[in-house]
């Protein structure tokens, strides 16, 4: 079946640094990927989508300056964390549907753990 | 807005055992609803879905079905095994910006002991 994987699983960095997640859709183009944070006994929340060739689109509360999103190509989408401050950790997880279907499964990355020290 | 309710756990059980995790949503209009699993070290991957109002969902001996009357999609199955412990998420989805976007639950993690 469709696959998406994440890179790295795990990260640990310290304050002040910036740290870079990928998100690549292995065997099918995705014209949009989803960002998802997911706290600890909370639910997934939507962070942004991932628009290839145009601007991120971000859920309310959510700080674009903060959470950079590029999506340069059809099977790659990149989520920075930049300036991280340990609130900042948590796990982020990726989403993406087969651009040939205009509605359909969503495949799910296995997701980054970022610790914040 | 959107959104869901469910039984957040964890939850133990035998082998064999019964299983229900309950999940009720709020939305307008008529979303599609979803079940969600997260085995342990892997990424979500759909379990079952329904799409409009008293269908179905079925796999892997899980069912749920959608009741419009009172807004569940409620998750079952007659015998679990070791096998079926993960995190189970409940979803539905909204549209927003010509684009449809999951909303979950918390999950609820359940253990199933030989």
């Amino acid at each position: 079946g469709a696959v998406v994987s994440q890179h790295p699983s795990r990260v640990i960095c310290k304050s002040g640094t910036s740290v870079k997640i990928e998100c690549r859709s292995l065997d099918f183009q995705a014209t949009t990927m989803f960002w998802y944070r997911q706290f600890p006994k909370k639910s997934l929340m939507l962070m942004a989508t991932s628009n290839e060739g145009s601007k991120a689109t971000y859920e309310q509360g959510v700080e674009k300056d903060k959470f950079l999103i590029n999506h340069a190509s059809l099977t790659l989408s990149t989520l920075t964390v930049t300036s991280a401050h340990p609130e900042d950790s948590s796990f982020y997880i990726c989403s993406a549907r087969d651009s040939r279907m205009a509605t359909g499964e969503l495949f799910f990355g296995e997701g980054s753990r970022l610790t914040v020290l | 807005g959107n959104s869901v309710t469910q039984m957040e756990g964890p939850v133990t059980l035998s082998e064999e055992a019964f299983l229900t995790i309950n999940c009720t949503y709020t939305a307008t209009g008529y979303p599609s609803l979803f079940w969600y699993v997260q085995y342990p070290g892997e990424g979500l991957q759909l379990l079952l879905k329904a799409t409009k109002a008293d269908d179905k969902g079925s796999n892997k001996g899980f069912e749920a079905t959608y009741r419009k009357e009172t807004t569940s999609f409620h998750l079952e199955k007659g015998s679990v095994q070791v096998s079926d412990s993960a995190v189970y998420f409940c979803a539905l989805t909204r549209r927003q910006g010509g684009s449809e976007k999951l909303v979950f639950g918390k999950g609820m993690k359940l253990t199933v002991n030989p």
